[in-house]
């Protein structure tokens, strides 16, 4: 799980203002996740992504956009549209879409609106 | 939708005692249940899963079963040491159409060994 790289660790963000979080990983892995984590409530699924250039929504994604260019890359920007946007956000990437297989977790970035 | 359920949400326990935390699921096409570990502002980390074709499944302290008919797995802890403290989070695998599945999680239990 030490090949999923999240930046920044920390973003301070104003209300009214988009940001973006970074996910790359190099464990040659198909599909990849956001999860929003808060206190309490375990994890979310925000978006995932089986392969290039194509993605699903999960359980919470409104007020949240992802994209796919790369199998390296997967994006989540988080807009204004998202009324409770601080949270600790956790990118993961499988070996495929799971029927079985473990998801590996990046580092993790808190994201706190100011 | 799917639903995990995850209790307790806290366990205290004594140096040495055994933990256990149960997790119920309500699809039953879901066929992988990993359990992870979760350090204070660290990412969580896989400690053992089972698949839907197991019963129980051990790793020296760690072990997990799974009761299909009933929807529901366990982990159990024996030996529990300090470094066991932690939030522990159980999983199943959700179909999401198309082939597609992915995890749900339990809300999460925090377990606190006191030496």
């Amino acid at each position: 799980d030490g090949g999923i790289t999240q930046s920044p660790k920390y973003l301070f963000r104003k209300e009214g203002q988009n940001v973006t979080l970074s996910c790359e990983q190099n464990l040659n892995h198909d599909a990849m996740y956001w999860y929003r984590q808060d206190p309490g409530q375990g994890l979310r699924l925000i978006y995932y992504s089986q392969i290039v250039n194509d993605f699903q929504k999960g359980d919470i994604a409104e007020g949240y956009s992802v994209s796919r260019e790369k199998k390296e890359s997967f994006p989540l920007t988080v807009t204004s549209a998202q009324k409770n946007p601080t949270a600790f956000y956790l990118c993961a990437s499988s070996p495929r879409t799971l029927g079985g297989n473990t998801i590996y977790f990046g580092e993790g970035s808190w994201l706190t609106v100011v | 939708g799917e639903n995990v359920e995850q209790h307790p949400s806290t366990l205290s326990v004594q140096e040495g005692d055994s933990a256990v935390i149960k997790c119920t699921y309500s699809d039953s096409a879901s066929n992988y249940f990993p359990w992870y570990k979760q350090e204070l502002g660290k990412r969580p980390q896989l400690i053992i899963d089972i698949r839907s074709n197991v019963g129980e499944k051990k790793d020296q302290r760690i072990a997990v079963t799974l009761n299909k008919t009933a929807k529901h797995f366990s982990l159990h802890i024996t030996e529990t040491q300090p470094e066991d403290s932690a939030v522990y989070f159980c999983a199943a695998s959700i179909p999401r159409g198309s082939g597609y599945s992915t995890l749900t999680f339990g809300k999460g239990t925090m377990l606190l060994v006191s030496p």
